[in-house]
């Protein structure tokens, strides 16, 4: 089945730096690669997401990069604020195989933006 | 769009009770997703739905656990009986197709077991 990687596992940051998260995944069947923010006491929220069939995605502050090949894809946050202050997962979403539909997350990063 | 909508917010039982949460996912979603958070295992799929029916529930911990979908507006994940290890969050998510979008995650439901 499908096997998701997150890094690092907590991350601080001043405000206004840029923060990077990075993740692997290991079924080549995965073709969808959604984000979550996850405040405290509330549901994870997507943010933004990337299919295979694109290399970058961007939104605002918040862009998304995707290396097919190599398996793995990363969140990239700049000017960061405050308020991004949450915990963050990625996700891979295979669309076949034995794993079909089998939305798997990783481990999740804390991040901290300090004022 | 009331997003996806779960009941109850919080649940604190006794250990051997049955414990039951409901799930009203987003009107015209036919996936549905069950998902446990802990801070040992992160976030766990339990079991999910396409169209009503159970796609994949190797995620189920045990027998103990049980899920239904008897139509496209509702869910349920019962326990029992309950134990301590079960204490969690548990979470509902909905999507539309199991082909990528989303899902989008209810509230959760943040269960205590005595």
């Amino acid at each position: 089945g499908e096997n998701v990687e997150q890094h690092p596992s907590t991350l601080s940051v001043q405000e206004g730096d840029s923060a990077v998260i990075k993740c692997t995944y290991s079924d080549s069947a995965s073709n969808y690669f959604p984000w979550y923010k996850q405040e405290l006491g509330k549901g994870p929220q997507l943010i933004i997401d990337i299919r295979s069939n694109v290399g970058e995605k961007k939104d605002q502050r918040i862009a998304v990069t995707l290396n097919k090949t190599a398996k793995h894809f990363s969140l990239h946050i700049t000017e960061t604020q405050p308020e991004d202050s949450a915990v963050y997962f990625c996700a891979a979403w295979p669309a076949g195989g034995t794993s079909y539909g089998k939305l798997t997350f990783g481990q999740g990063t804390i991040l901290t933006v300090h004022p | 769009d009331a997003g996806v909508i779960q009941s109850p917010r919080h649940e604190v039982t006794e250990m051997g009770q049955e414990v039951t949460l409901r799930c009203k996912p987003i009107s015209g979603h036919n996936s549905l997703f069950w998902y446990r958070q802990t801070m040992m295992r992160g976030l766990e799929l339990l079991i999910y739905f396409n169209n009503n029916v159970p796609i994949d529930d190797s995620g189920m911990p045990e027998d103990r656990f049980s899920a239904k979908m008897p139509n496209a507006s509702f869910s349920t994940l019962k326990i029992q009986p309950s134990e301590p290890r079960d204490s969690a969050v548990y979470f509902c998510a909905s999507s539309l197709g199991l082909a990528g979008g989303g899902p989008n995650f209810g509230p959760g439901t943040r269960l205590l077991v005595l």
